[in-house]
């Protein structure tokens, strides 16, 4: 399967606690973005990069998340000190730099008790 | 920042019947896209809008933009079981940031 993966599928945590995700986009695309969906709502940006760049971030929810994509290849997402509103949907989409279409990943549900 | 609003939240519809999900979004963008989610799943793409006027049709689905009204529509043709499910609009940024709508959550009733 050569599509966007992403891992874990599923993360159970204790509120406080640090949690990092991963995201391995399709092979040959330079960009990569992260959004964050909650119950009965869209995906809602966070952050993307062009290769190891990270060409936006001031959406990112707040100074608890942070992402990297040290290679230009995969990426992760952390989030410290977790809270109960951290709960969602993790999504990592994937492009060509100048192509239109994103492709998403599974995503990795978290739920923070 | 790109706002975008999708109308009717919810639709029951029976089968075979028509209806119209409508996106309009607050500021510039050329290029539209639909997708659809099932419950628990991730995106599927469905259509990629990039022009003022541009209709693509799949199977029962066609999709529509018009820039000048900051509007896009999603027309269900005699709907079947199989195309429940939520369905979503996104208007790009220049920076090929997506901004969703809430989604339409689309059941369709034998």
């Amino acid at each position: 399967d050569t599509g966007v993966s992403q891992n874990p599928r599923h993360k159970i945590t204790k509120r406080g606690q640090n949690v990092t995700f991963r995201c391995d986009p399709i092979s040959e695309h330079n960009r990569l973005y992260w959004y964050r969906q909650t119950l009965g709502q869209g995906p809602e940006f966070l952050t993307y990069f062009q290769n190891e760049a990270q060409l936006e971030k001031s959406r990112l929810l707040s100074d608890r998340f942070s992402a990297e994509r040290p290679k230009g290849s995969f990426s992760t997402l952390e989030i410290q000190r977790t809270e109960q509103g951290d709960s969602a949907m993790y999504l990592c989409a994937s492009s060509l730099a100048l192509a239109t279409e994103q492709y998403f990943g599974p995503g990795t549900r978290l739920t923070v008790t | 920042e790109l706002k975008v609003e999708q109308n009717p939240l919810f639709l029951s519809m029976q089968e075979g019947k028509n209806y119209t999900i409508y996106c309009n979004y607050s500021t510039t963008s050329d290029r539209l896209y639909w997708y659809r989610q099932d419950p628990g799943k991730s995106l599927e793409s469905l259509f990629v809008l990039l022009s003022n006027g541009a209709v693509k049709q799949e199977g029962r689905l066609m999709a529509s933009l018009d820039t000048k009204a900051r509007l896009s529509t999603l027309h269900i043709t005699a709907a079947v079981h199989d195309l429940s499910a939520t369905y979503f609009c996104a208007a790009a940024n220049t920076g090929n940031q997506f901004y969703f709508g809430t989604g339409t959550s689309l059941t369709v009733i034998p």
